[in-house]
């Protein structure tokens, strides 16, 4: 069954330290997409970093990169130099890309930036 | 800004009366969606649609019904509400586009007493 593991429920990153939030997944499809939402104490979704099976390099948007190791089915978040502003709820998502187009997501990641 | 809108964005009502919970989009995005989110679970797919009066089952539907009688507006219906429903709802919409991501609504807070 597709699955989404975040095996992180809380952790804590001084300010201007990187993180690695941890995300495995579950499939047999071979097309699939992964995506990071953050979710804020003030409760809106906001989306991170998308990455698809198919591509070959990890994705990058500015202090976001998604470390995609596809035969470990890993898709790790990593957070460069912290800021107190990204504290909040961290999400892990697959989208199906077999017929159907449903997601999962994670029980999340809540992430504590410390000053 | 995705111009997705959830109405009513909270609501108190008790236990075995009927809730409609009102998604729309300003995009006239083919997919939709509906979740609920709750403590150590994350969001959870409750309903899905990928086009007008097209929908589908996610993992928690058994309570739920929804329709789609035109592309920008998704309902969400809890026939007879029971206090498990409790929880915060999530609209979301999806262009169909692989490297896009689904955007959601502000979410509705719902209690059922």
């Amino acid at each position: 069954a597709q699955k989404i593991t975040q095996t992180q429920p809380g952790m804590f990153v001084q300010e201007k330290e990187a993180v690695t939030l941890d995300c495995t997944y579950d499939t047999s499809d071979q097309s699939y997409g992964l995506f990071w939402y953050k979710q804020p104490s003030s409760g809106e979704m906001i989306f991170l970093i998308y990455q698809g099976s198919y591509d070959e390099q990890n994705a990058t948007e500015g202090r976001y990169s998604l470390n995609f190791q596809k035969a470990r089915k890993s898709a790790n978040l990593v957070i460069s130099a912290s800021q107190l502003g990204d504290s909040a709820m961290y999400f892990c998502a697959m989208r199906y890309n077999s017929g159907t187009y449903k997601y999962i997501f994670g029980t999340g990641t809540r992430l504590k930036v410390l000053a | 800004d995705a111009g997705i809108t959830q109405s009513p964005r909270h609501k108190v009502t008790e236990t075995g009366t009927p809730v409609t919970l009102r998604c729309h989009q300003t995009e006239n995005h083919r997919y939709m969606y509906w979740y609920r989110q709750d403590p150590g679970h994350g969001l959870r797919l409750i309903h899905y649609s990928y086009g007008v009066k097209d929908t589908d089952k996610g993992e928690v539907s058994d309570g739920y019904s929804v329709s789609r009688s035109k592309t920008e507006d998704f309902l969400l219906t809890l026939e007879s509400a029971t206090s498990s429903q409790t929880s915060v709802y999530f609209c979301a919409n999806w262009a169909g586009q692989s490297n896009q991501p689904q955007h959601f609504g502000d979410g509705t807070r719902l209690s059922i007493l």
